[in-house]
């Protein structure tokens, strides 16, 4: 058990639809990265926030948002939902940014669009 | 090289054997490689991060060096067991991104 928790665990919805995947960090950990793990890909590196501000972008979709809050739990927001964004998506926490931060994953969330 | 690659893509070894892995990383604006253990049914597990030239790193049977110059790193598992069967990852760190970029992870499976 990694301390970083997801909800929910499986998530089943239909195209057009949003949805709002949840996280809470290790206690003590400020930074939270989303990743998505696709059927056909690696882990792809969505989001990081550190304190509740964005600190870096990769390839997440305009469609997708993500918000960390003062008590730094973090959302992830994926709206018009498409069949391409059936996915597990992890979130994961570190203490800081530094260069040697280790990131401790969360369980995922499977997310499943019909 | 531009994308992180891990190689060979799986590998299947007896209990007890040693095997290895190459993660390959674009060497130019280097800043960290992680490495991740990620079972089936799990979350990745963080094993190292490693940053220097030259640098070599263990945690019980497995041990990882750095090559920074060239861009490579390799993983170690020595006396392979049955629960050491899981995908292991590599991640990138550059300076001019503050993003790991994962490789695909090489696919261990060991038979007892």
């Amino acid at each position: 058990d990694s301390g970083v928790t997801q909800t929910p665990k499986h998530l089943i919805t239909a195209t057009g639809q949003r949805v709002t995947l949840r996280c809470s960090p290790r206690s003590g950990d400020l930074s939270v990265y989303w990743y998505q793990q696709s059927l056909d890909q690696g882990l792809q590196f969505l989001i990081q926030y550190y304190n509740g501000e964005e600190r870096a972008k990769g390839n997440i979709l305009e469609r997708f948002s993500a918000q960390q809050f003062p008590d730094l739990h973090s959302e992830l927001n994926l709206s018009s939902l498409e069949l391409g964004d059936s996915a597990l998506y992890f979130c994961a926490s570190s203490v800081s940014v530094g260069v040697q931060e280790t990131q401790y994953f969360g369980p995922g969330t499977r997310l499943l669009v019909l | 090289i531009l994308n992180v690659e891990q190689s060979p893509q799986s590998l299947h070894v007896q209990e007890g054997d040693s095997t290895n892995f190459t993660c390959s990383f674009p060497s130019s604006n280097f800043y960290a490689l992680h490495w991740y253990r990620w079972e089936t049914a799990k979350s990745p597990e963080a094993l190292f991060v490693m940053t220097l030239n030259g640098d070599e790193k263990k945690k019980g049977r497995i041990s990882a060096t750095l090559n920074t110059k060239e861009g490579y790193s390799y993983l170690y598992i020595k006396g392979s067991q049955p629960e050491d069967s899981a995908t292991y990852l590599c991640a990138s760190l550059t300076y001019n991104t503050d993003k790991l970029i994962f490789g695909t992870g090489t696919r261990l499976q060991v038979f007892p």
